[in-house]
This record gives C-alpha cells, structure tokens and sequence, in this order.
C-alpha cells in the first residue's frame, strides 16, 4: 500500500520567514495530494490541494509543488504568519471511483516565532 | 453551511467497556471515512463508507471495531472490550461521490477517546 514520509517533524520560523514542509509517496499511481493544517483542539482542515497533472499551486502565501518523477511534494509558506502555527499533514491518494482513503504523514509542527 | 459533527466531543472510559462514537457527515456527500489518530501520529484510515455499497473496513485493527451507517447518513463507530490502546482522537470525514480526481474530504472535529 502507500507510504507518505514527511520531514521535518518540528520547524520554528521566525515570522515574515518562509516555511517548506515535504513529503514523499511510494505508489506513482497516486493522483491526488492535499495538505491539512490541524490546530490544536480541531480537526483537519484542508489548505491547498494538487493533482497529478500539475506540477505547482498557489494560493496568496500558500504553494505546493509535485515532482511525480521523484515522488515528493512539498508545502511552502511565505511570509509566514504567528496564526500559521499548527501541524500540518500530508496526504497522498489514489481516485479509483472506489476507496478514496487519504494515507497521511506523520505530520509537522509549524512554530512561527514573534 | 454546517460542516461534519461528532458526538461526543471527549469520552473517558474504563478498560473492557464498549464506546458508541457518532458522525454526522455533510448533508449530500455520500462518502464518510473513519480514521483515527494516535498521540504524535498521522490519522490512520479505519473504514469507508459510499452510498449504499458494502463499507471498505480494511483499516479496523481488531474486530472489536465496527461502524455502520444508517440510511446513507449518521455513521457509529463502534469499540467493544476497549483497551488501553484504543485511546486516540477519532475523526470523520464526509466527501462527495469519487469523481476522475476524487473529491475534498472535509473533517470533523473529532472525539478524544480516553481509555482507563
């Protein structure tokens, strides 16, 4: 089944810095990877998505770029934020129109620092 | 409009009890996962559900795990006998029907399971 590894496992930015989070996946036959940022207390939430077909996303200081060759995709952050501080989650998934279960990283606890 | 809810929000039991965990998923979506996420780990896939098909049950790590969903709605999850390794956060999430690109998974808050 899938494996999805996610590095580093705690990160302290200072604010106004950049934050990159990446993962790697092990089945190329996953399509569909989103990011989930968990605040304390809550459930995941969904935060920037990518599919198989592009190689990079953007949304206002949120990227996320897929490299399907080498199996990685990353989450970057700019001008980070003290509300970005949370853990985020990789997900890997293959859209089989059947089990579209998420297979996680371990996650990454973002500390941005005043 | 009001996202996925869970009942109860924290549950502290005694070892070998059963526990009844609820969800509520999104009114329309028709796929509702289970996962459950222990201390400092990633969320564990439990079990699918879609529609009216039978439930994708391949992540339940003991048959003492059960869940059911009534009427294409409300889902339980089910511990019987619980054991001091069941306590995690459990999670429930809800999706539309699998498209080419499959569909958001939108989460609930979840339920701290505390076992004694």
């Amino acid at each position: 089944g899938e494996n999805v590894e996610q590095h580093p496992s705690t990160l302290s930015v200072q604010e106004g810095d950049s934050a990159v989070i990446k993962c790697t996946y092990s089945d190329s036959a996953s399509n569909y990877f989103p990011w989930y940022k968990q605040e304390l207390g809550k459930g995941p939430q969904l935060i920037i998505d990518i599919r198989s077909n592009v190689g990079e996303k953007k949304d206002q200081r949120i990227a996320v770029t897929l490299n399907k060759t080498a199996k990685h995709f990353s989450l970057h952050i700019t001008e980070t934020q003290p509300e970005d501080s949370a853990v985020y989650f990789c997900a890997a998934r293959l859209s089989n129109f059947g089990n579209e279960k998420l297979t996680f990283g371990t996650g990454t606890r973002l500390t941005i620092i005043p | 409009g009001a996202g996925v809810s869970q009942s109860p929000s924290n549950k502290v039991t005694e070892k070998g009890k059963d526990v009844e965990l609820r969800c509520d998923p999104i009114s329309g979506h028709t796929a509702l996962y289970w996962y459950r996420q222990s201390l400092g780990q990633g969320l564990e896939f439990l079990i699918y559900f879609q529609g009216n098909s039978a439930p994708d049950k391949s992540g339940l790590p003991s048959d003492r795990f059960s869940a059911e969903r009534t009427g294409g709605s409300v889902s339980t999850l089910t511990i019987q006998r619980t054991q001091q390794e069941d306590s995690a956060v459990y999670l429930c999430a809800s999706s539309l029907r699998g498209t080419t690109w499959g569909n958001t998974q939108y989460f609930g808050p979840g339920t701290r399971l505390t076992v004694l």
